[in-house]
């Protein structure tokens, strides 16, 4: 069985540019998450979805970040504009059971 | 949600059995008590999960006292490659991660 696919796998940008990550959930998993992690803590939920549509966003910050899960598929998460502070490895995770969640290997994301 | 709080971090031995204990003492009804492990430059990975009194799986043991306010995961005769941190999480139709146990097995 393939894993959560995500890409890039490192990006480096400077700030007020703006970034894409995108995620291929495992096939059948109707919920997918986007975590932020930043060095030295627990993964922070961003955003979840159900199919196509958003269960739960209180943790993102939507005048930058932006995502959308596509005909309840693969899903793009944006940020713009970057600041320093959004450094960090953004992950993505699948599952069928909410409990049992299925991580990719993450986007290293430098803002300098 | 329940907040956990779970030690720092750990020290063990090749071979020695670590067991590492997370206080939740706000748990629900509904919530599961899940254990992720994850190694530097990786996501988390799914241990075991359970509800009520002990989960035994491949890799790993989960004791749940009857109050449900603790959980401990036990890794029987630990190796260098299970060095990561582990994280507790409580909850049920959302999970929140917190710091973390670093492990370190040492030789």
């Amino acid at each position: 069985e393939a894993g959560v696919a995500q890409s890039p796998r490192y990006k480096i940008i400077e700030k007020r540019q703006s970034v894409a990550f995108w995620c291929n959930p495992i096939s059948g998993h109707a919920t997918l998450y986007w975590y932020q992690q930043i060095l030295g803590q627990g993964p922070k939920l961003l955003i979840q979805f159900q199919n196509n549509g958003v269960v739960d966003d209180s943790q993102l910050p939507k005048d930058r970040f932006s995502a959308e899960r596509l005909k309840g598929v693969d899903s793009t998460l944006k940020i713009q504009p970057a600041k320093l502070e959004d450094s960090a490895v953004y992950l993505c995770a699948s599952s069928w059971a909410v409990r049992e969640q299925y991580f990719g290997p993450g986007t290293r994301l430098t803002v300098t | 949600l329940a907040k956990t709080t779970q030690p720092i971090s750990m020290d063990s031995y090749e071979g020695q059995e670590v067991n590492i204990t997370c206080s939740h003492n706000n748990i629900a009804t509904n919530d599961y008590i899940t254990w992720y492990q994850q190694f530097p430059s990786q996501g988390p990975r799914f241990i075991i999960q359970g509800y009520k009194t002990k989960v035994t799986n491949e890799v790993a043991s989960l004791f749940i006292p009857a109050d449900r306010k603790s959980s401990t995961l036990s890794l029987p005769r630990v190796s260098l490659s299970d060095t990561a941190v582990y994280y507790c999480l409580v909850g049920f139709q959302k999970l929140v991660f917190g710091t973390g146990t670093r492990l370190l097995v040492s030789p």
